[in-house]
């Protein structure tokens, strides 16, 4: 039973398109990530929500929406795709009141904007 | 702004050598401290995790580091490499307060391992 899942795996879009990644964690974490690993595997915190609640928004354009209808679950819309938008994006899930904890990652989202 | 450098971008070694990766942090307060592993197309998992006690932790597969507060370094080690330890291995760091919980990240080291 795969602790932190996501869909889909691989995603290969047109500039112009709007997409979205799902994420859902079954390990009873109140606290959910989404990191933006680039070409050069340099990984950086987009949002962070905690039971439902946006905790963390780092720089991030505006075209990208996170939303959590539920602590166990934080998806990523992103309208009008942008080439530099093509990275691996990673999931991820902690508890944060064990703030020492680590984090669970997901399997990752190879995004590919053509 | 805390901050994680690691020093070496890319390291080879042979099989049964003796590894050494370094990271340093920028951060005054407490922090938790992390390395990960990300094998090739695959997702970071965690190697181990320093939060109080003991500077020396070990982790899996044979891995350990040592934190030195005075050099804000958490450098991992293992005695000797194998082939399947190639990968990606990133420090992270997670300072103190209120924080929501972010990790911090360092450039990522990848460690090839020649048979």
């Amino acid at each position: 039973d795969t602790a932190v899942s996501q869909t889909p795996k691989y995603l290969v879009t047109q500039m112009g398109n709007d997409k979205s990644i799902k994420c859902e964690q079954n390990l009873g974490h109140d606290t959910m990530y989404w990191y933006k690993q680039d070409s050069k595997k340099f990984l950086k915190i987009m949002f962070s929500y905690n039971n439902k609640e946006l905790i963390i928004n780092e720089t991030v354009p505006n075209r990208f929406s996170p939303k959590s209808p539920d602590k166990a679950h934080l998806n990523l819309h992103i309208n009008s795709l942008e080439l530099g938008d093509s990275a691996v994006y990673f999931c991820a899930s902690s508890q944060l009141a064990l703030s020492n904890y680590g984090y669970t990652f997901g399997s990752g989202t190879r995004l590919t904007v053509v | 702004a805390q901050s994680v450098s690691q020093h070496n971008h890319h390291v080879i070694l042979s099989e049964a050598a003796s590894l050494e990766l370094g990271c340093n942090y920028s951060y005054g307060g407490t922090v938790n401290l992390f390395w990960y592993v990300q094998y090739p197309g695959q997702h970071l998992q965690l190697l181990l995790k320093y939060f109080s006690g003991d500077p020396l932790v070990k982790g899996i597969k044979g891995f350990e580091a040592e934190f030195i507060k005075s050099k804000f370094s958490f450098n991992l080690r293992k005695p000797s490499v194998q082939w399947s330890d190639t990968a990606e291995y990133f420090c992270a760091v997670n300072a103190g307060g209120n924080q929501g919980g972010k990790l911090i990240f360092g450039q990522g080291t990848e460690l090839s391992v020649k048979p």
